[in-house]
């Protein structure tokens, strides 16, 4: 079974730029990684997805190196608001594609 | 619809009871996965249906726990003789496309839960 790994917690200031990473050893060949936020009492939502390089978009970032084994969520100039629980999410080598595995999740806290 | 609607959003039910938890995924989406959340937690995958089969059941915690999915759209989880371990919120998720496609964009969305407490 796929295991990924990120850091429980992380602690920030606004304004500044937090960098969150994912392991992930064992991340299927055609499957991308994407990245999710969830805030208390909600469903994760979408923040970005990407297979290898770099994706931007209009609230972050993702550096995935050319192995794949792991990904780098990047948040620039972090708000109060964006205090949550970020998970990656990849395919399931072991199990052909059926089982998607989250994280466990790193909820990051962002102070003034 | 515009998103995928969950159903009941809260169920308190006691102990013994069956439940049934609802999702109606978005329009058009053909893979549906169900996902639990106990307090604190994180996400543990339950099942996944691509159009109305369900590939791999082995994430249903125990055989109290089932899934159907009908006409390729809503799909409901019923939990038979509730336990308060049951307790979560239950969310549910939908994609275009099945995973391990490779296709770029194909995003799973996820509703807003069904919050279930078992007393």
């Amino acid at each position: 079974l796929a295991k990924t790994t990120q850091p429980i917690s992380m602690d920030s200031y606004e304004g500044q730029e937090v960098n969150i990473t994912c392991s992930h050893n064992n991340i299927a060949t055609n499957d991308y990684i994407t990245w999710y936020q969830q805030f208390p009492s909600q469903g994760p939502r979408f923040i970005i997805q990407g297979y290898k390089t770099k994706v931007t978009n209009e609230v972050a970032s993702l550096f995935i190196p050319a192995d794949r084994k792991s990904s780098t969520l990047s948040l620039p100039r972090v708000s109060l608001s964006d205090t949550a629980v970020y998970y990656c999410l990849v395919g399931d080598e072991d199990t052909g594609f059926q089982k998607l595995v989250f994280g466990t999740g790193t909820r990051l806290l962002v102070s003034p | 619809g515009a998103g995928v609607s969950q159903s009941p959003s809260n169920k308190v039910t006691e102990k013994g009871k069956d439940v049934e938890l609802r999702c109606d995924p978005i329009s058009g989406h053909t893979a549906l996965y169900w996902y639990r959340q106990s307090l604190g937690q994180g996400l543990e995958f339950l099942i996944y249906f691509q159009g109305n089969s369900a590939p791999d059941k082995s994430g249903l915690p125990s055989d109290r726990f089932s899934a159907e999915r009908t006409g390729g759209s809503v799909s409901t989880l019923t939990i038979q003789r509730t336990q308060q371990e049951d307790s979560a919120v239950y969310l549910c998720a939908s994609s275009f496309l099945g995973v391990g496609t490779g296709v770029s964009g194909n995003t799973i969305y996820f509703g807003e839960g069904s919050w279930l407490t078992v007393v």
